[in-house]
């Protein structure tokens, strides 16, 4: 069982490129999530969707655009990166409802550097 | 500012010693879990207890929750170099349902 896969694990853009952090899971989950990581500041919500065809912005949106393809997939797309993206990107996701006490299942993480 | 601090930032532990780290956080809860992550991968579940609880066990992991003083410890017993690792917890408001709010962590490194 694969659980939460991310795609690609290390990424490094030039500013102003775009890219497209790909995730996919395989626990027939509804809710997903996009985390950004950074040092001292534990994880930050960017976005989230709650169930299949809805999004919702988190915490620190601005830069980003999500799609919730399906009920597997929910990609994280950086139109026109800045280095202040520069981060650790983590897909996770829940069953049932989003939040509400579930446990969080985490992918492996995605490095980005914008240079 | 974050709902949910981890306290130490860092803690550094002979194997065999009991690890305890601490989280406080600011407004009422419904749920608070406890998190792992180690260098260099995702973060793992570990304990989840919720708001009318005041204690739980898992293995060699107790969590308590004090929600008068808002907030919750996680002790390791008997310690080994495989729990070096960061630990988070994380919170989700009574108030909202949007979000889970994780702290910045606490370090642990557990020196053979």
């Amino acid at each position: 069982n694969a659980g939460v896969t991310q795609t690609p694990k290390f990424q490094v853009l030039k500013t102003g490129q775009s890219m497209t952090l790909q995730c996919a899971q395989d626990m027939n989950h509804n809710s997903m999530y996009w985390y950004r990581q950074d040092p001292g500041m534990g994880l930050r919500l960017i976005y989230y969707s709650a169930s299949e065809g809805t999004t919702d912005k988190g915490e620190v949106p601005n830069g980003y655009n999500v799609s919730r393809l399906n009920k597997r997939e929910f990609s994280l797309r950086l139109e026109s990166a800045a280095p202040s993206q520069t981060s650790v990107y983590f897909c996770a996701s829940t069953p049932g409802q989003a939040f509400s006490g579930n446990t969080i299942y985490f992918g492996e993480g995605s490095w980005l550097t914008v240079v | 500012s974050q709902q949910g601090e981890e306290d130490p930032q860092a803690l550094s532990i002979q194997e065999g010693e009991n690890a305890t780290m601490n989280c406080s956080y600011k407004t009422s809860i419904n749920n608070l879990q406890w998190y792992r992550q180690n260098s260099g991968r995702g973060l793992v579940h570990l304990i989840l207890i919720r708001s009318n609880e005041r204690e739980k066990h898992s293995g060699r992991l107790r969590v308590t929750l004090d929600t008068s003083k808002k907030s919750s410890s996680l002790l390791i017993t008997a310690s080994r170099a495989a729990d070096t690792a960061s630990y988070f917890c994380a919170t989700d408001a009574e108030t909202s349902y949007d979000k889970v709010i994780f702290g910045p962590g606490t370090s642990l490194s557990v020196i053979p």
